[in-house]
């Protein structure tokens, strides 16, 4: 069974906050790791790769741990603009034993001013 | 680029009618997929093709949900008859290679009356 799991928040924080999202997956072989954000009303667009020894794009950190699988998220100096939904991406073997990716539910950041 | 081409952006229809969503892929994509999201179920993976053949479909919820890409830049996604049950906003998505990042359209919001 498929599984990628996120707290769906939301998460309030004022600006210039530091925020972190977890996520957990349910797939110990899963290979390819990924957040994607989505804007109200919008599509998806990808944020961010995750790669085994983590690594950062600016003001967002991603990391995964393997043992425990998760993955997780980190935003530092929040801006108004950072207000959106976090996805957390992940291949998984779906019921028919095809791997595909696997998109969480999402977790809403909303950064105040 | 002009990136994944969905229409029509909205659609409102009546119970039982005929319903065709369209999507035009990135050029050079090899996969493309048709994604559903609601706000109880989240992104929920329709079909993939790869290279115009029908991967995977075990995501499609019933007999009237079809779809078919007959070339490298053409998919639709028809529901006949339409249910109220089958609103939601409807994405496709293209990407180079499998398990890999994915750019979607801006997607349909469909409501069946």
């Amino acid at each position: 069974r498929k599984e990628v799991e996120q707290d769906p928040g939301p998460f309030n924080v004022p600006e210039g906050a530091t925020v972190a999202f977890n996520c957990t997956y349910s797939n110990s072989a899963s290979q390819s790791f990924f957040w994607y954000r989505q804007d109200c009303r919008k599509e998806p667009k990808l944020l961010m790769s995750v790669y085994s020894s983590g690594n950062e794009d600016g003001r967002f950190t991603a990391q995964l741990n393997r043992a425990s699988q998760y993955i997780s998220l980190l935003i530092r100096d929040s801006k108004l603009s950072d207000s959106a939904t976090y996805l957390c991406v992940v291949n998984e073997r779906g019921n028919s034993g095809y791997s595909t990716l696997t998109f969480g539910k999402g977790t809403m950041l909303l950064v105040s001013p | 680029d002009a990136g994944v081409i969905q229409s029509p952006r909205h659609e409102v229809t009546e119970m039982g009618q005929e319903v065709t969503l369209r999507c035009k892929p990135i050029s050079g994509h090899d996969y493309l997929f048709w994604y559903r999201q609601t706000m109880m179920r989240g992104l929920e993976l329709l079909i993939y093709f790869n290279n115009n053949v029908p991967i995977d479909d075990s995501g499609m919820p019933e007999d009237r949900f079809s779809a078919k890409m007959p070339n490298a830049s053409f998919s639709t996604l028809k529901i006949q008859p339409s249910e109220p049950r089958d609103s939601a906003v409807y994405f496709c998505a293209s990407s180079v290679g499998w398990i890999n990042i994915q750019y979607f359209g801006a997607g349909t919001r469909l409501s069946v009356l």
